[in-house]
């Protein structure tokens, strides 16, 4: 069964704590992605990795961190430098990164800062 | 960088009504890709247009792209409720990806 998931699907998380959201993909795919989506605003990125052991910065990558140490697996930290942390995380992948990629998405993680 | 704008936010329509969105760009896009999201849900990829004037057809969707390939448009024909959802526009590739901000379609019995 191929496809993208995400977990844990909600998260909450006090003040000052870092948190690692998790996405796993086993569709073969080169590119991965991560974006943020607040209510009534399109997806923002914020971490985008075209290959193992390489990523790059996004629109909003401040108070963010990422690792991509296998294929399979692209798992994003909410560091307490994040001002405004609640959001809906989204993440994707993509066959090679290319503008005529399809993007594949996970089904999300809410995450939510007490 | 690159922008674009789609319109309207908001789309409140009747059951069997036709809609339709649009993104608009200033510059010439290489590419267009469709996304519906549902309420809570993820988004999930519709259509891709490449080519100048090209228009596609999935049952009652038709998804249109610009002779100039400046602009893009989705028109679903006699809306469902299953048609509830929010629509955007993705342009460009790799780190270099262009949202549209979304349509957000209810539909009313």
């Amino acid at each position: 069964d191929g496809g993208i998931t995400q977990s844990p699907k909600y998260l909450f998380r006090k003040e000052g704590q870092n948190v690692t959201l998790s996405c796993e993909q086993n569709l073969n795919h080169d590119a991965m992605y991560w974006y943020r989506q607040d209510p009534g605003q399109g997806l923002r990125l914020i971490y985008y990795s075209q290959i193992v052991n390489d990523f790059q910065k996004g629109d909003i990558a401040e108070g963010y961190s990422v690792s991509r140490e296998k294929k399979e697996s692209f798992p994003l930290t909410v560091t307490s430098a994040q001002k405004n942390p609640t959001a809906f995380y989204l993440c994707a992948s993509a066959t090679s990164g290319g503008h005529t990629d399809t993007q594949y998405f996970g089904p999300g993680t809410r995450l939510t800062v007490l | 960088g690159q922008q674009v704008m789609q319109i309207p936010q908001y789309q409140h329509v009747q059951e069997g009504e036709d809609f339709t969105t649009y993104c608009n760009s200033s510059t010439t896009l290489s590419n267009i890709q469709w996304y519906k999201q549902r309420p809570g849900g993820h988004p999930v990829f519709l259509i891709q247009l490449v080519k100048s004037g090209e228009v596609k057809k999935q049952k009652r969707l038709t998804f249109q792209f610009g002779e100039a390939k400046k602009n893009s448009s989705l028109h679903i024909t006699a809306t469902q409720t299953t048609d509830v959802g929010t629509y955007f526009c993705i342009t460009g590739g790799g780190n270099k990806l262009t949202f549209g901000t979304g349509t957000q379609l209810k539909v009313e019995l």
